[in-house]
């Protein structure tokens, strides 16, 4: 996408070990936020991080923001095989086009 | 799995009218709800996070008086789109969260203003 990219395309890890995924957007935000896609289902909304903020935790999820790199990280912790999915990044401009993370188990 | 109904899919009303929309979660407590606004060939925006019981937080650039919501309950969050006109067009989506950061969407709501 012209408006930003996501990285890796696709991961595949252990199960217990952590993914990251990262975001790069062009321009400036409001912000971002982090959607997880499981196969043949809906969005599910995972997390937002206001352009103000830094760093963000959630359960085994840890977002950052890097306003001047303008890009974004998704880790999850202590991955589980439920946490196989397509992760995407959005901001008010673009939506990625997603990370695919494959938990073996 | 849990779901999100929203209320109507589709809504065609007058320049100058009002229109509410309705986000219900069905069968889980909805802390937090999220309203966004989907314009042609973009990306989702999110207008504003509501939490159940007190006052929505609007995103920069999001007209508070234009764009009511109300989150009484726990099940239920609308958004009233007020004096509606054609440039208020667009797809809104909701979004409803547990404790926690989970979320999920709406089927969305085209509303057309003529």
């Amino acid at each position: 996408s012209q408006q930003g990219e996501e990285d890796p395309q696709a991961l595949s890890i252990q199960e217990g070990e952590n993914a990251t995924m990262n975001c790069s957007y062009k321009t400036s935000i409001n912000n971002l936020q982090w959607y997880r896609q499981n196969s043949g289902r809906g969005l599910v909304h995972l997390i937002l991080i206001r352009s103000n903020e830094r760093e963000k935790h959630s359960g085994r999820l840890r977002v950052t923001l890097d306003t001047s790199k303008k890009s974004s990280s998704l880790l999850i912790t202590a991955s589980r095989a439920a946490d196989t999915a397509s992760y995407f990044c959005a901001t008010d401009y673009f939506f990625g086009t997603g990370t695919r993370l494959t938990v073996i188990p | 799995g849990a779901v999100v109904s929203q209320h109507p899919s589709w809504v065609i009303c007058k320049s100058g009218t009002s229109v509410k929309i309705e986000c219900r979660s069905l069968d889980f407590q909805a802390t937090t709800m999220f309203w966004y606004r989907q314009f042609p060939k973009q990306s989702l925006m999110l207008m504003a996070t509501s939490n159940e019981g007190s006052k929505a937080t609007y995103e920069q650039g999001v007209e508070k008086d234009k764009f009511l919501i109300n989150h009484a309950s726990l099940t239920l969050s609308t958004l009233t789109v007020t004096s509606a006109h054609p440039e208020d067009s667009s797809f809104y989506i909701c979004s409803a969260s547990r404790q926690g950061v989970v979320a999920f969407f709406g089927q969305g709501t085209r509303l057309t203003v003529v």
